[in-house]
């Protein structure tokens, strides 16, 4: 079955101490990886797309990576206003009879103390 | 800006009567997707259209319903909201449901049920 879990479920950073989000996934077969902020109370904001293993995005003081069963994001450096809800997502390859399922997981709540 | 847009904001109703949320769009994307989304859980997908194409998830409840009048606009409606449909319902687009898969969400409607 395919699933997305996310690790630290929680994770409470002092502002300026980097740290990373962990996101593994079992698919049939990977399309693509999805990672979004979330804010309380509104919806998810995307942030990257990741394709291939090996693969790198960077915007800020964010950098996502893919290897063949996780992403990571890493946070380098954080202030308070980064604090926020990561989710990622990933979008498996339908079969002949369906289309392709994006699979959110969790979520890591973070949030950086000035 | 293009743009997701969702309303109401905050959404309330009493047990049993029924409610409609809206959402349009400015990004002419083809695909609009309904999530609903619980405290501190991942986006839970309900249904999805395809341009004209409706797309059910199998364990959406028959509670749920969907409405896709035109390109920019997409409804969704609960026909006899019960106190467990209490939740934040997200809607999103993409530009395809194979590639640029990546979705973009509107603001959320907060449904609290009394």
């Amino acid at each position: 079955e395919d699933q997305v879990t996310q690790s630290p479920e929680a994770l409470r950073l002092q502002e300026g101490e980097s740290s990373s989000l962990n996101c593994s996934y079992t698919v049939s077969g990977l399309r693509g990886l999805f990672w979004y902020r979330q804010d309380p109370g509104k919806g998810p904001e995307f942030l990257f797309t990741l394709y291939s293993a090996g693969e790198e995005k960077e915007k800020e003081r964010l950098k996502a990576t893919l290897t063949k069963k996780e992403s990571f994001l890493h946070i380098t450096a954080p202030k308070p206003e980064d604090s926020a809800t990561y989710l990622c997502a990933v979008q498996a390859y339908g079969d002949v009879t369906s289309y392709d399922k994006v699979i959110f997981g969790p979520g890591t709540s973070l949030s950086v103390i000035p | 800006d293009a743009m997701v847009i969702q309303n109401p904001r905050y959404q309330v109703t009493q047990f049993g009567k029924p409610v409609t949320l809206s959402c349009s769009q400015t990004l002419n994307h083809n695909v609009m997707y309904w999530y609903q989304q619980k405290s501190s859980q991942a986006p839970k997908l309900l249904f999805h259209y395809y341009d004209k194409d409706f797309n059910n998830e199998a364990d959406t409840p028959d509670n749920f319903q969907s409405r896709r009048p035109n390109t920019s606009f997409c409804f969704l409606d609960i026909r006899s909201p019960g106190l467990g449909d209490a939740a934040m319902y997200l809607c999103a687009t993409s530009r395809g449901r194979t590639s640029h898969n990546e979705q973009f969400f509107g603001p959320g409607t907060r449904l609290t049920v009394l």
